[in-house]
């Protein structure tokens, strides 16, 4: 079985400040990592995914996200953020047979 | 390319009721997903489907939610009947294959609000 954990539900934050979102997962095999973002009354959009190779991965708009096996984390960050990044920031875990959501982090940047 | 297309986007019912949710995924997507967005809470898989074959639906609700994908292309899912505690967003998923690394594509979701 896999699971997420993501531990902020909610995280303001002024304009053009830097920002972390952070996941941990658990999982007994190998797993790809995803960071989806969700707008109010949208689907979810694919930010970016670490499938091997690199640890440090960049998204969509600025944001990046670095695996660190050890600590079972995929993190994500970007280091100044917009009005427009007001959204809710999924990460997710696939074991290559399924795709498992954590509860999602509320990001709300304050003018 | 064209996304994940769902139809309704909003439903309203009252509880006891039935409703059906519709799902047309990307062109050639093998597998199609269905899950469950309850409010504040990260989406949960319902049912997964590789082609018209149903690969995992253990977290379906089997004697309400019902699921089919006939022709292997697009899929509907239907509750009945419903209750109060299925208020939730559906979201339809599609992907190229099981497994796969590039992630599934979502469509924008049905709310369900049951009263």
């Amino acid at each position: 079985a896999q699971s997420v954990t993501q531990l902020d539900s909610q995280v303001p934050v002024f304009e053009e400040a830097p920002v972390e979102l952070r996941c941990n997962y658990s999982s007994s095999v190998s797993v790809y990592l995803f960071w989806y973002v969700q707008y109010p009354n949208q689907g979810l959009q694919l930010l970016l995914k670490y499938l091997s190779g690199s640890t440090l991965v960049k998204g969509i708009n600025g944001f990046e996200a670095e695996f660190n096996k050890s600590q079972t984390s995929f993190h994500l960050r970007k280091p100044s953020v917009h009005i427009s990044d007001t959204a809710e920031y999924f990460c997710a875990v696939s074991d290559k047979r399924q795709l498992t959501f954590g509860s999602g982090t509320q990001l709300t940047v304050l003018p | 390319e064209a996304g994940v297309a769902q139809s309704p986007r909003y439903k309203i019912i009252e509880k006891r009721q039935s409703v059906a949710f519709w799902c047309n995924p990307i062109s050639g997507h093998a597998t199609l997903y269905w899950y469950q967005q309850i409010l504040g809470q990260g989406p949960k898989l319902l049912i997964q489907f590789q082609n018209n074959g149903v690969v995992d639906d253990s977290q379906l609700p089997k004697d309400r939610f019902s699921a089919e994908r006939l022709k292997g292309v697009d899929s509907t899912l239907k509750i009945q009947p419903a209750k109060l505690e299925d208020s939730a967003v559906y979201l339809c998923a599609s992907s190229p294959q099981q497994g796969t690394s590039m992630g599934y594509t979502f469509g924008s979701g049905t709310r369900l609000t049951v009263v």
